[in-house]
């Protein structure tokens, strides 16, 4: 089993969709949750942390469920910026180290 | 505020020949460094971590080598570059323990 598990996707949505991507993690101690997103032959830029409580940042809302070893990204009102692969991240107790999924693509279109 | 500067940005390089990138910070100090390679189509793969000068761990056996001869400064390297070191390589850093990443605008190897 993966570390980190995504969709594997591509996700293809209109202008305007909601959109929801999620992630499984294998290490129970892990401490801390991020969404990074990265486009075409660029570096992945950090998109939000992800909280116990769940957070929201505008159009994107972030949910973890430690219980179940899941994350989820929602993204409403899609809008074409918006595509790009999505990675969910995951770091361990000790901090050093820190897994990557393999990435959701989402395409948005007009 | 900080920055992390990686390069060169475009690198093709024959089979056999040596191989060093460059990363720097600034505006923090301390830094916890990473290089990162991701093949084509793949995800991020954790090469390298450092927690301080001359601190190097190796999170997978393989054909480079990194060192940290300054606070700041991460530098991966290899003496014989094999095809299979083609990739997008990717230097990042944090602050404190888990926090996020940042990373540098990367280097695309190709070994030919």
């Amino acid at each position: 089993r993966k570390e980190v598990e995504q969709d594997p996707g591509p996700f293809n949505v209109p202008e305007g969709a909601t959109v929801a991507f999620n992630c499984t993690y294998s290490n129970s101690a892990s401490q801390s949750f991020f969404w990074y997103r990265q486009d075409c032959r660029k570096e992945p830029k950090l998109l939000m942390s992800v909280y116990s409580s769940g957070n929201e940042d505008g159009r994107f809302t972030a949910q973890l469920n430690r219980a179940s070893q899941y994350i989820s990204l929602l993204i409403r009102d899609s809008k074409l910026s918006d595509s790009a692969t999505y990675l969910c991240v995951v770091r361990d107790t000790g901090g050093f180290k820190t897994i990557f999924g393999a990435g959701t693509r989402l395409f948005v279109k007009a | 505020s900080q920055t992390i500067h990686q390069w060169p940005a475009t690198l093709v390089q024959p089979v056999g020949s040596p191989l060093s990138l460059e990363c720097t910070v600034e505006g923090t100090s301390n830094p916890n460094l990473y290089w990162y390679r991701q093949a084509a189509g793949r995800g991020l793969q954790l090469l390298f971590y450092s927690v301080g000068i001359g601190q190097i761990s190796s999170e997978v056996p393989q054909n480079l080598s990194a060192s940290r001869p300054q606070d700041r400064q991460f530098i991966l390297s290899s003496k014989k570059l094999l095809l299979s070191d083609s990739g997008f390589y990717l230097c990042a850093w944090s602050g404190a323990l888990n926090e996020k990443l940042f990373f540098g605008s990367g280097t695309q190897l190709s070994v030919l």
